[in-house]
């Protein structure tokens, strides 16, 4: 069975702190590896990974892929409050024509000033 | 403008009882899903639809029934509902996987309670 596993589940920094989030997976037919960003409402989309080493960067937001050891990390430098969220980690597969996402259970991360 | 819209956004209701949650994307994109999220915020799918086909069904149990009017609606019908059911419902939409990346856009959430 498919399935993705993010720690730690929950994490509690202070502003400016440097964070790194870890998502490791054992899926069949591995396609891309996603990175989402869920506060209140509906998850936000941050990066697609589809290749091993070639970092992704989005201001602060960092994330690479390790498709030899299966695992992903998202970092976030210098931390602020806005940034308090669950990260989800979602791995899609390819098979038979669908690609279904498969979601880790999160990382809850907390940024107190 | 909303891409993916769900109507309601609270659903307070009783055991027992049949009800609808309606989405609608403009987004032109040509599969729509429904994820449940629990309370311990655990994501997973349900169906997906695309081009008005159901291609995931993943064990959800009979009692819930997605329908699909046209390629920009997707909605979810439950019947019979049960305590367990109470959790937050989310569709999302992505363009033809085949096409490259199936990064989804996500509605906003029903939050379904059951008492």
């Amino acid at each position: 069975e498919d399935k993705v596993v993010q720690s730690p589940l929950s994490l509690v920094v202070h502003e400016g702190d440097t964070v790194t989030l870890n998502c490791s997976y054992e899926v069949t037919n591995f396609r891309s590896l996603l990175w989402y960003k869920q506060e209140k409402k509906a998850p936000t989309f941050l990066f697609m990974l589809t290749s091993s080493g070639i970092e992704k960067k989005s201001g602060r937001l960092s994330s690479i892929l390790d498709k030899k050891e299966l695992f992903s990390i998202l970092n976030i430098t210098a931390t602020q409050t806005g940034d308090s969220a669950i990260y989800l980690c979602a791995v899609e597969a390819f098979w038979a024509g669908n690609t279904p996402l498969v979601f880790g259970k999160g990382t809850r991360l907390s940024v107190i000033a | 403008d909303t891409a993916v819209s769900q109507t309601p956004k609270y659903l307070v209701t009783q055991m027992g009882n049949d009800k609808s949650i309606k989405c609608e994307q403009n987004l032109g994109h040509d599969t729509m899903y429904w994820y449940k999220q629990d309370s311990k915020k655990f994501l997973k799918i349900m169906f997906s639809y695309n081009n008005k086909e159901l291609i995931i069904n993943e064990t959800v149990p009979n009692r819930f029934s997605p329908k699909s009017p046209d390629k920009a609606h997707l909605n979810l019908h439950i019947n019979s509902l049960e305590l367990g059911d109470s959790a937050v419902y989310f569709c999302a939409s992505s363009q033809e996987p085949q096409a490259g990346a199936n990064v989804l856009t996500f509605g906003a959430g029903s939050r379904l309670t059951v008492l």
